[in-house]
């Protein structure tokens, strides 16, 4: 079955680390994105990716950085310069640009740093 | 600038209609998504809207009018399990980004 993975489902950080979210998919779309809900924030962009080697910064990037050297992987890495990394993360996919399809979301990796 | 506005909570009895609206102001529409989303997972697709009207699909429906800037979903025969934000959701064509609102939390009452 197709579909977008995300790992770990919690995750735990002291405070000044480095981690890295795994998001991987094979559903051979060519978009991939990033996103972080806080509560009573509703879905905040913080990385895009519109094909291999690509990607730009949403409306959150800072403290954040992430890579696609394959179709299927798009990992984020929170780094210790994001002041309040606490949050739920999604991340999701779709065909490509222009297709009229809403996301497909991975279940989703909830941060805390302790 | 894009801005995206839909009441924070609502409150509907079983088996009754509700209906959630959004309205927007956003550069470049193309289009507009529903999304529901239940405590703790992630969003699921209900809805795209990018012509003006009405969108059946079973207990739900969606509106559009671009002129407006308006949207709403149309909720019919409330069950218990329809308990979740519901997230308003607009594409913007010319970078293909899809933003989101703050999601209306409905809770539904026996």
């Amino acid at each position: 079955d197709g579909g977008i993975t995300q790992s770990p489902k919690y995750l735990f950080r002291k405070e000044g680390q480095n981690v890295t979210l795994s998001c991987e998919q094979n559903l051979n779309h060519d978009a991939m994105y990033w996103y972080r809900q806080d509560p009573g924030q509703g879905l905040r962009l913080i990385y895009y990716s519109q094909i291999v080697n690509d990607f730009q910064k949403g409306d959150i990037a800072e403290g954040y950085s992430v890579s696609r050297e394959k179709k299927e992987s798009f990992p984020l890495t929170v780094t210790s310069a994001q002041k309040n990394p606490t949050a739920f993360y999604l991340c999701a996919s779709k065909p490509g640009t222009g297709a009229n399809y809403g996301y497909t979301f991975g279940s989703g990796t909830r941060l805390t740093v302790v | 600038g894009q801005n995206i506005d839909q009441p924070t909570e609502m409150t509907a009895t079983e088996g009754a209609i509700v209906q959630i609206n959004c309205t927007y102001q956003t550069s470049g529409f193309n289009g507009l998504f529903w999304y529901q989303q239940h405590a703790g997972e992630a969003p699921t697709f209900l809805s795209y809207n990018v012509l003006d009207g009405l969108e059946e699909k079973g207990r739900f429906s969606s509106f559009l009018s671009r002129s407006k800037g308006y949207s709403y979903l149309l909720l019919k025969e409330l069950q218990m399990k329809d308990s979740a934000s519901y997230l308003c959701a607009v594409r913007d064509g010319r970078d293909d980004k899809i933003i989101f609102g703050k999601g209306t939390r409905l809770h539904i009452l026996p």
